[in-house]
């Protein structure tokens, strides 16, 4: 089946630094994939879409300029979460979907954990 | 986007029961999807139904969509201890471009 990883899986830094987060898809391309936000005992929210080769498509609410998404290839985007302050913190969810297939099911990453200090 | 609503927000029940989660959402969609998400992990993706089906069973699992009253549930049939996780749906709104709007969620803990 669809494999999504992402790393880290968790990754502890300072107020103020930035973060780097990976998703790949590891069996197959997409085109498209989504970062989405989780609070403890919450829900997802989606922050942004990615789409390979041109600018992500960010929600309502949230900073593009704090949240910088690149979608280099068919099998990796990365989200930056830049100057992290400890509000920052949270569960971080990629998802994508395969090119090959109709566009139907996401495949979801194991999320990374952060945690600003 | 407005998230869907889930209900119950938590259940418990006894391993070898019958569990019921339900789901609604406020808009058209093209389908619903089921995922669990097992405590501080990513998603796993259970089930899909599209908007012109009215029911669809995988192993243990049983989904039903009533567009009128868009809403859908989730039976969980002969629950086992490895069950628990919380489970949520997802809609694919007809305009959504392929965005999903989860739902609240439903913590469902399985007593052995």
């Amino acid at each position: 089946g669809a494999v999504v990883s992402q790393h880290p899986s968790w990754v502890i830094c300072k107020s103020g630094t930035s973060v780097k987060i990976e998703c790949r898809s590891l069996d197959f391309q997409a085109t498209t994939m989504f970062w989405y936000r989780q609070f403890p005992k919450q829900s997802l929210m989606l922050m942004a879409t990615s789409n390979e080769g041109s600018k992500a498509t960010y929600e309502q609410g949230v900073e593009k300029d704090k949240f910088l998404i690149n979608h280099a290839s068919l099998t990796l985007s990365t989200l930056t979460v830049t100057s992290a302050h400890p509000e920052d913190s949270s569960f971080y969810i990629c998802s994508a979907s395969d090119l090959k297939t109709y566009q139907e099911t996401q495949y979801f990453g194991p999320g990374t954990r952060l945690l600003v200090l | 986007s407005q998230q869907g609503e889930e209900d119950p927000q938590a259940l418990s029940i006894q391993e070898g029961e019958n569990a019921t989660m339900n789901c609604s959402y406020k808009t058209s969609i093209n389908n619903l999807q089921w995922y669990r998400q097992n405590s501080g992990r990513g998603l796993v993706h259970l089930i899909l139904i599209r908007s012109n089906e009215r029911e669809k069973h995988s192993g243990r699992l049983r989904v039903t969509l009533d567009t009128s009253k868009k809403s859908s549930s989730l039976l969980i049939t002969a629950s086992r201890a490895a069950d628990t996780a919380s489970y949520f749906c997802a809609t694919d709104p007809v305009f959504g471009n392929e965005k999903l709007t989860f739902g609240t969620g439903t913590r469902l803990t399985i007593i052995p």
